[in-house]
């Protein structure tokens, strides 16, 4: 099974500030990593797939890097409902299998 | 509008039998695979079983393999989580969730929550 590991556990940001992200692959996933954000009591919202393709309606201060094994999401000038949970999910398309990363806890500084 | 919605979590004792099922609107259920993803108590996220559109390509996270057993039917627009001999672990929030590019999820449900105990 891939491992995903995320880091840093929690990220302390003000507002207007860049915030970025990481996830490690523990083997190569190529480029079929996706990012969601989770905000409490709500499910999670696809932000990015493809490791770098902003899904649809998200704003572009949200982008993606990375293949292989590297990912990373960067948030450009932090709004305030930015501050959620942030996962990466690496996926095979057939047969479906997934996981995804701890997370990482996005909170205003 | 695409709707997905959850129904049969409840809570049960260890070793009982479940089943989940998520009804489908809004967008054409037998084009898309579907997956199930569940999430402990203020836990993160673990896929635990996708598939495809004709049922002809399905998944499971290792944990549940041998115990769970996902299901379509195209004609109801629903999907389905046969849950067998339930453990404590698998106590979480279950969320049906819409494939889209590659095997990643564009629509959730709002979940249905699973207790294990005794």
């Amino acid at each position: 099974e891939i491992v995903m590991t995320q880091s840093p556990a929690t990220l302390s940001v003000s507002p207007g500030e860049r915030a970025t992200l990481s996830c490690r692959a523990s083997q190569s996933v190529s480029s079929n990593l996706a990012w969601y954000q989770q905000k409490p009591g709500q499910a999670p919202r696809l932000l990015i797939y493809g490791a770098s393709t902003r899904a649809t309606g998200i704003p572009a201060r949200f982008s993606g890097s990375g293949s292989g094994t590297e990912f990373t999401l960067t948030i450009s000038s932090l709004q305030s409902e930015d501050f959620a949970v942030y996962y990466c999910q690496q996926y095979n398309n057939w047969p479906p299998a997934s996981t995804f990363g701890q997370g990482t806890k996005l909170e205003i500084k | 509008e695409v709707q997905l919605v959850e129904s049969g979590g409840g809570l049960v004792q260890p070793g009982r039998s479940l089943r989940l099922s998520c009804a489908a609107s809004g967008f054409t259920f037998d084009d898309y695979a579907m997956h199930w993803v569940r999430q402990a108590p203020g836990k993160g996220l673990e896929w635990v079983s996708g598939i495809s559109w004709n049922s002809g390509s399905i998944g499971y996270a290792d944990s549940v393999k041998g115990r769970f057993t996902i299901s379509r039917d195209n004609a109801k627009n629903s999907l389905y989580l046969q849950m067998n001999s339930l453990r404590a672990e698998d106590t979480a929030l279950y969320y049906c969730a819409k494939g889209t590019e590659g095997a990643t999820y564009d629509y959730w449900g709002q979940g249905t929550l699973v207790t294990v105990s005794s």
